[in-house]
């Protein structure tokens, strides 16, 4: 069936660091791609999405591209604040009229000033 | 900003004993979401609603599980006999319109530990 694998966590870094979160899947068709974001104490929020290959969806400094061929989904941000310190995670969903979301399992972003 | 809410943030409760979770989605949404992530696993899809009935459940989601919009504002999930292994975070989404086409706004989830 779908699925998606995360890197595991926790990710820790400095403040202004590089931040790369691997996310790859497995469809049988061409699904869209998320990535939510969750902070402490609130609900799942919706960070980025692509729905077709090669596009590119950034929010707030964040971006990932829709890699067909490498089946993945990588998370990048350029220069990491410690209000990025989050839960990630990375979903896919079938264009095919199924409702539901397939979640890979969460990577967890410390930052530190 | 219109938000999803979860009552309550965290559910104690001992084995074989029902609970209900609730949930409130925003207000001009049709469609309503239970999702659930045990710990350290991933987020898994339980159950889909529109128009007052199910559109879609997983395989989680069994004679033990239901789903009920008793009013024009509240989205419950019953566990009837709760187990061991219903312990986990539940979050409840909603959208406007179906799936991907439009996005599910998640609520912060129900922390649920059964002893």
């Amino acid at each position: 069936g779908d699925s998606v694998t995360q890197m595991e966590g926790p990710v820790t870094l400095s403040e202004e660091a590089f931040l790369t979160i691997n996310c790859t899947y497995t469809a049988t068709g061409y699904p869209s791609l998320f990535w939510y974001v969750q902070y402490p104490g609130e609900g799942l929020q919706l960070l980025l999405k692509a729905t077709k290959a090669d596009d590119k969806g950034s929010n707030k400094g964040f971006e990932a591209t829709y890699r067909k061929e490498t089946t993945s989904f990588h998370l990048e941000k350029g220069s990491v604040q410690v209000s990025d310190s989050a839960v990630y995670f990375c979903a896919l969903y079938m264009n095919t009229g199924f409702q539901k979301l397939v979640f890979g399992t969460g990577t967890r972003l410390l930052v530190s000033p | 900003e219109p938000e999803v809410t979860q009552t309550p943030s965290h559910q104690v409760t001992q084995m074989g004993q029902e609970v209900i979770l609730r949930c409130v989605p925003i207000s001009n949404h049709l469609y309503f979401y239970w999702y659930r992530q045990i710990l350290g696993q991933k987020v898994e899809f339980l159950v889909s609603f529109y128009n007052n009935e199910i559109s879609e459940k997983s395989e989680i989601f069994d004679d033990q599980f239901s789903v009920e919009r008793p009013d024009g504002s509240n989205f419950t999930l019953k566990i009837r006999s709760t187990k061991l292994e219903d312990s986990a975070m539940y979050f409840c989404a909603s959208s406007e319109a179906p799936g991907a086409i439009d996005e599910q706004f998640f609520g912060p989830g129900t922390r649920l530990t059964v002893l």
